[in-house]
């Protein structure tokens, strides 16, 4: 299946250094999506890169999609501990069918 | 806007014993999906709508139906529940079918048996 995998599966740093997340899956997309899921909710739509973008910003998210590699980055820039959560990549074929992976656990320490 | 619901929040239920959750959404969105999440397993599709009065598997759908009898409604039922059903069950919807289409997900239904 088109699974995205994330990596690394926990990442814990301080408040104001930068997180870096990794995701890559196995087949051509569509696009990319980002979610975020904060303990004991639902998962929240962050960002979409297309598969003709290379990078992608909002507010301090960027994406970067690299389709010859088949990986995608996310970085958040000065962390805030209201980001701690995990995060989810979920490539997109031809219809709205994501298929998400493990997550990434963030964890930002005040 | 509510935006997505799940009812009911928590459940225990002994095995062999059915249920139905509820998901109603007021976005009046084409497309409704059925997820579970396990830990270290991220969320599986169990099955999802492409409109009122469709229904499709998704990847794991042994154990579980689903109907969309009304267009803000999405029923996942279990008929006879096993421990391997216990996970955090989650619905979602989204405009259309599109790739682009953003997904808005319910709180979840935390369900476990025993």
């Amino acid at each position: 299946s088109q699974q995205g995998e994330e990596d690394p599966q926990a990442l814990s740093i301080q408040e104001g250094e930068n997180a870096t997340m990794n995701c890559s899956y196995k087949t051509s997309i569509n696009n990319l999506q980002w979610y975020r899921q904060n303990s004991g909710r639902g998962l929240v739509h962050l960002i979409l890169i297309r598969s003709n973008e290379r990078e992608k910003h909002s507010g301090r998210l960027r994406v970067t999609l690299d389709t010859s590699k088949k990986s995608s980055s996310l970085l958040i820039t000065a962390s805030r501990a209201a980001d701690t959560a995990s995060y989810f990549c979920a490539p997109a074929e031809a219809w709205g069918k994501l298929t998400f992976g493990q997550g990434t656990i963030l964890t930002v320490h005040p | 806007n509510a935006g997505v619901t799940q009812t009911p929040k928590f459940r225990v239920l002994k095995t062999g014993q059915s249920m139905t959750l509820l998901c109603a959404q007021d976005m009046n969105h084409e497309y409704m999906y059925w997820y579970r999440q396990d830990p270290g397993m991220g969320l599986r599709l169990i099955h999802y709508s492409v409109g009122e009065g469709t229904t499709a598997k998704g990847e794991v759908p042994d154990g579980y139906n689903v109907s969309r009898l009304k267009k803000q409604n999405f029923l996942l039922g279990l008929e006879s529940a096993a421990p391997s059903q216990t996970s955090v069950y989650f619905c979602a919807s989204s405009p259309q079918g599109d790739s682009t289409d953003t997904q808005y997900f319910g709180p979840g239904t935390r369900l476990t048996v025993l």
